[in-house]
């Protein structure tokens, strides 16, 4: 079982919808991702949260909103998404940002499909 | 830029067979590299992490090299079971204030009964 919990694993929207994407981790780890993950391909970077403020942001378009309420918890608000932004979108953590290293801990991701 | 490329695209082979999965990169300063597996429509598992002062990581039946002067890493799999069957990725960890991590594309692995 991961230790990193997404919400919902499945969610279906509209162009008009808004919805948000949880993640959750209890490990006390500072530092959390949004990755999206197309078919057949690598997970590509969003979001990276250290500290509860946002560090990185892969030049998303502005319909990804993320917000980090505190350090356990990851949110992703979506707004007039788009068809090819179907995906799968994968939450991450990790102990801390730095030079001292740690793993990727990853959710099992949710499952977005945009109609 | 980090590219890490992952050979073969796909692999099948009979149960209990050894295997040798392969990860190259271009851009050798790196902090760290990860094998993840990936279950179809599930999250990353985490395997290994070798760091980059280390040359090699063993958890079971798996174990991980690194040669960072050549870009190079394998994972080695003893005696394939039917469950791991999944596709396997390793993830690039770059130096540097930016500290990017860099995906392949993975290798979908299938154990035959």
């Amino acid at each position: 079982d991961t230790e990193v919990t997404q919400t919902p694993k499945h969610l279906v929207m509209g162009m008009t919808n808004k919805k948000s994407l949880k993640c959750e981790q209890h490990m006390g780890h500072r530092a959390m991702y949004w990755y999206k993950q197309k078919a057949k391909k690598p997970p590509e970077l969003m979001f990276v949260y250290s500290y509860e403020k946002l560090s990185i942001n892969e030049s998303v378009p502005s319909r990804f909103s993320p917000e980090c309420p505190n350090s356990s918890l990851l949110n992703l608000h979506l707004h007039a998404l788009q068809p090819e932004d179907s995906a799968l979108y994968l939450c991450a953590s990790r102990q801390k940002i730095g030079t001292t290293d740690s793993p990727l801990h990853f959710g099992n991701g949710t499952r977005l499909t945009v109609t | 830029k980090q590219e890490v490329t992952q050979i073969p695209a796909a692999l099948s082979v009979p149960e209990g067979e050894n295997l040798v999965l392969n990860c190259s990169f271009t851009d050798s300063a790196i902090y760290n590299l990860q094998w993840f597996r990936q279950d179809p429509g599930k999250g990353l598992t985490s395997l290994l992490l070798i760091q980059s002062s280390q040359r090699e990581q063993t958890s079971g039946r798996l174990n991980a090299s690194l040669d960072k002067s050549s870009g190079r890493s394998t994972l080695y799999i003893a005696a394939s079971q039917p469950g791991d069957s999944a596709t396997y990725l390793c993830a690039v960890r770059n130096s540097g204030g930016y500290q990017k991590v860099t995906f392949g594309i993975g290798t979908k692995l299938q154990v035959i009964p």
